[in-house]
């Protein structure tokens, strides 16, 4: 049973223009919500993030928005560049964790960059 | 440079063999993990610790087994009675209670 949903395999974006990945949840408890970007065997690098108690957090062209009623959350890069292409994953912590459990993992979307 | 390094970046092994894999950090982080990544496939937790000679199970922990004897340290191995051991080994850590989790860049496993 997936409690972190990524329902988009793949996304082509043409350069410039916006590109919106999203993510859907079930798990009530997940009180942490992260974006992260990752290249062909490489690890994956941490980009934003945002806490259950607000509704949007922004950093440079990146912007995570969160529905908790909806139970979704979306990633915006504005305006999209070719360096932008890879895999991005949402993850989601569990609150009863203190911190320090481990993350669950969408299974990615693979956002495509086109010149 | 802090970090978290990942030896050996590609491992061969016969099936039937145990094999360790390494994880080091000097981001002096409390928390460290194991994840397995599968091609079209999320990443799945296999160990974490939350501080040194703790740690616990996580989704997918059969088959493999940890030690956290130092901080910086947090070995895994992945035994013989691991069904599907071919994968992508990803280490990372952390400071609770902060969310972020800080990857190594990975080791991949092929068992022949």
């Amino acid at each position: 049973d997936q409690q972190v949903k990524q329902n988009s395999p793949s996304l082509s974006v043409q350069e410039g223009r916006i590109s919106i990945l999203n993510c859907d949840y079930t798990n009530s408890m997940f009180d942490y919500f992260l974006w992260y970007k990752k290249y062909p065997a490489e690890g994956p690098t941490f980009l934003i993030s945002i806490s259950s108690i607000k509704d949007k957090n922004e950093d440079g062209r990146f912007t995570v928005f969160l529905n908790k009623s909806a139970k979704h959350l979306s990633l915006h890069i504005v305006p999209s560049q070719p360096g932008d292409s890879a895999v991005y994953f949402c993850a989601a912590r569990d609150s009863w964790g203190g911190g320090a459990d481990g993350l669950t993992f969408g299974k990615g979307t693979h956002l495509i960059i086109q010149p | 440079d802090g970090g978290i390094t990942q030896s050996p970046k590609y491992l061969f092994r016969k099936e039937g063999q145990n094999v360790t894999l390494s994880c080091e950090q000097n981001l002096n982080h409390d928390a460290m993990y194991w994840y397995r990544q599968d091609p079209g496939q999320g990443l799945r937790l296999i160990y974490y610790s939350q501080i040194v000679n703790d740690f616990q199970k996580g989704d997918i922990a059969e088959g493999y087994s940890v030690s956290r004897e130092k901080k910086e340290s947090f070995p895994l191995t992945v035994t013989s009675a691991q069904k599907n051991p071919t994968a992508f080994y990803l280490c990372a850590s952390s400071i609770p209670p902060r969310g972020e989790q800080f990857f190594g860049p990975g080791t991949r496993l092929t068992v022949l």
